[in-house]
Order: structure tokens, then sequence, then C-alpha cells
């Protein structure tokens, strides 16, 4: 079955630079990657995804980008401000199910 | 405006009691998850249902079982509560398999 592993596990920027978090999926089949951010105490959110057919997607200070060859997608933020601190979540979808990263708890220092 | 609700954000039990765990969604969607989230693990599903009373496994479905019997609501059965399964329990819902999933709350149980 499908495996996603994400890295790093935590991790903290300055305030105004970036940020980059990396997964790795198993299962060549794999075609959806959403990425979630969990603020503390609340619920995760869909923040950007990408679909198989595309190698790059930005909205404003984020972006994902795909690399189907090697199996590996990737979250950039940049400019990062202090609301970005949260959990992130990758995930791939295999099979109907979607499979989820263990997180990257991401610090922005002041 | 989607919205995923859980019957309880806090629940406390004793060990080898049946444990309900209630999920509704608003919004007509197929598809409904439920996760459990531990430091360090991340999410992970225990059941999913993609149709009124169907039902698949996820990853951990061992001590749990789920029932849909009306599309909006999918609920998780803890047949007899264990400590190992404290945890906080996640539900989500999404029109299609590839579509964006909405999460509930979450439900923190603690079993003692």
């Amino acid at each position: 079955g499908e495996n996603v592993e994400q890295h790093p596990s935590t991790l903290s920027v300055q305030e105004g630079d970036s940020a980059v978090i990396k997964c790795t999926y198993s299962d060549s089949a794999s075609n959806y990657f959403p990425w979630y951010k969990q603020e503390l105490g609340k619920r995760p959110q869909l923040i950007i995804d990408i679909r198989s057919n595309v190698g790059e997607k930005k909205d404003q200070r984020i972006a994902v980008t795909l690399n189907k060859t090697a199996k590996h997608f990737s979250l950039h933020i940049t400019e990062t401000q202090p609301e970005d601190s949260a959990v992130y979540f990758c995930a791939a979808l295999a099979e109907d199910k979607i499979i989820f990263g263990k997180g990257t708890r991401l610090h922005i220092l002041p | 405006d989607v919205k995923v609700t859980q019957s309880s954000r806090y629940l406390v039990k004793r060990t080898g009691e049946k444990v309900f765990l209630e999920c509704v969604q608003d919004m007509d969607h197929e598809n409904m998850f439920w996760y459990r989230q531990d430091p360090g693990l991340g999410l992970r599903l225990i059941y999913f249902s993609y149709d009124v009373k169907m039902k698949e496994k996820g990853d951990i479905p061992e001590g749990y079982s789920v029932s849909r019997e009306k599309k909006e609501r999918f609920s998780l059965i803890l047949e007899s509560a264990s400590t190992n399964q404290t945890s906080m329990y996640l539900c989500a819902s999404s029109q299609g398999g590839r579509d964006t999933q909405y999460f509930g709350p979450g439900t923190r149980l603690t079993v003692l």
C-alpha cells in the first residue's frame, strides 16, 4: 500500500525567511497530493493541493512542486509570518484513500 | 460553507465501556472518514465510507467499528474501550475520493 514520508518533523525559520517541507510517496499510481495546515487546537484545513498532471502550483506565498519520477513533492512557504506557525501534513491519494504524512511542526521565530 | 460537526469535544470513559463518537456533515458528501491523531504519528485512517451502509477498513481498524445508516452521519464505535485508544479522533467528509476532505473539530477521548 501507499506510504508517505514527511521531513522534517520540526522546522524553525526566522520570520520573513522561506520554509520548505518535503514528502515522498511509494505508490506510483497516486495522483492527488493535498497539503493541510493544523493550527494549535484546531482542525486540519486544506491549504493547497496538486494533481499529477501538473508540476507546480502556486497560491500567493504558498507553492507546491511535484516530481512524479522521483515520487516526491514539496511545500514552499515564502516570506513566512507568525500566523504560518502550525503543523503541516502532506498526503497522497491511493485507491481512494488519502494517506497522511506524520506532520511537520513549523515554528516562525520573531 | 461546509460544516462537519462531532458530538463531543472532550470525552472521558472507563476501560471496557462502549463508546460512540458521532459525526455529521451538511454538504451531502458521499465519503466520510474517521482518523485518530497521535503525537508523532500524524493522522491515521481507521475506517471510511463511500456510501450509506458501506464501509471500508483503513490502516488501523482493530478495536473499532463504524455505522453509516444515513448519508450525513458516520459513527465510530469502540466496543470495549481500552487505554491505548486514548487519542484525538477526527472525522472528515469529501464529495469524492479525489476531493478536498473537510474535517470536524475533533473529539479528545480519554480512556481511564
